[in-house]
């Protein structure tokens, strides 16, 4: 009865591999986000689907591409990884309503990712 | 663009003493301003909000948060400290300018001593 799951939870791969983290919501939320912890703890938003519909683009490679199926999975793919892709990548989900300001954003476990 | 500052790395803190995490923030418009814990290898977990009305937020596990306007800060504080608490917080806000993105601070360790 997780809210928000991750799979895998440890990915190590080589560099040049090309890799996918899934994520999934049963909340029944329609706002889904990734966002990247980097080794010093600082965490930033990557991307932000709502119902499916790509709402925020932050400057990122677009090595890395999400890939929204239904409002329940947002999943993050990653071309040609390279070194600096190592860190810990977190999904997360908000409930919809009239004020999207106001909404608690709620995370997954986190997938942390070694690229060697 | 909306910001947060997190002034400290690590806050230690005696068990049963007072706790304080410290945010200051930065908004073009009305600031709505949240609080996460990260446990070692988890993920974060809200602890509680501030987007309006009373300027004392309660939160989950004791926590509770101090919005105060005139020095644009939301404190963090727990009056009695477990050691269970030590953990990694991180403030956050968002603003009608920043496009419903959630600026995170830099965390603050909190390390809880016995």
């Amino acid at each position: 009865d997780t809210a928000v799951s991750q799979t895998p939870k440890y990915l190590v791969t080589q560099m040049g591999n090309d890799k996918s983290i899934k994520c999934e919501q049963n909340l029944g939320h329609d706002t889904m986000y990734w966002y990247k912890q980097d080794s010093k703890k600082f965490l930033k938003i990557m991307f932000s689907y709502n119902n499916k519909e790509l709402i925020i683009n932050e400057t990122v490679p677009n090595r890395f591409s999400p890939k929204s199926p239904d409002k329940a999975h947002l999943n993050l793919h990653i071309n040609s990884l390279e070194l600096g892709d190592s860190a810990v990548y977190f999904c997360a989900s908000s409930q919809p309503s009239g004020r999207p300001l106001q909404e608690t954003q709620y995370f997954g476990p986190g997938t942390r990712l070694l690229v060697l | 663009a909306q910001s947060v500052a997190q002034p400290e790395d690590q806050v230690n803190v005696a068990e049963g003493n007072p706790l304080t995490v410290k945010c200051t923030y930065s908004v073009s418009g009305n600031p709505y301003l949240f609080w996460y814990v990260q446990y070692p290898n988890r993920g974060l977990q809200f602890l509680l909000k501030y987007i309006t009305g009373d300027n004392l937020v309660k939160g989950s596990y004791g926590f509770e948060a101090e919005f105060n306007k005139s020095q644009t800060s939301f404190h963090l504080k727990k009056p009695s400290a477990l050691v269970s608490d030590s953990a990694l917080y991180f403030c956050a806000v968002r603003d009608w300018y920043g496009n419903n993105r959630l600026a995170f601070g830099k965390g603050n360790q909190v390390v809880v001593i016995p």
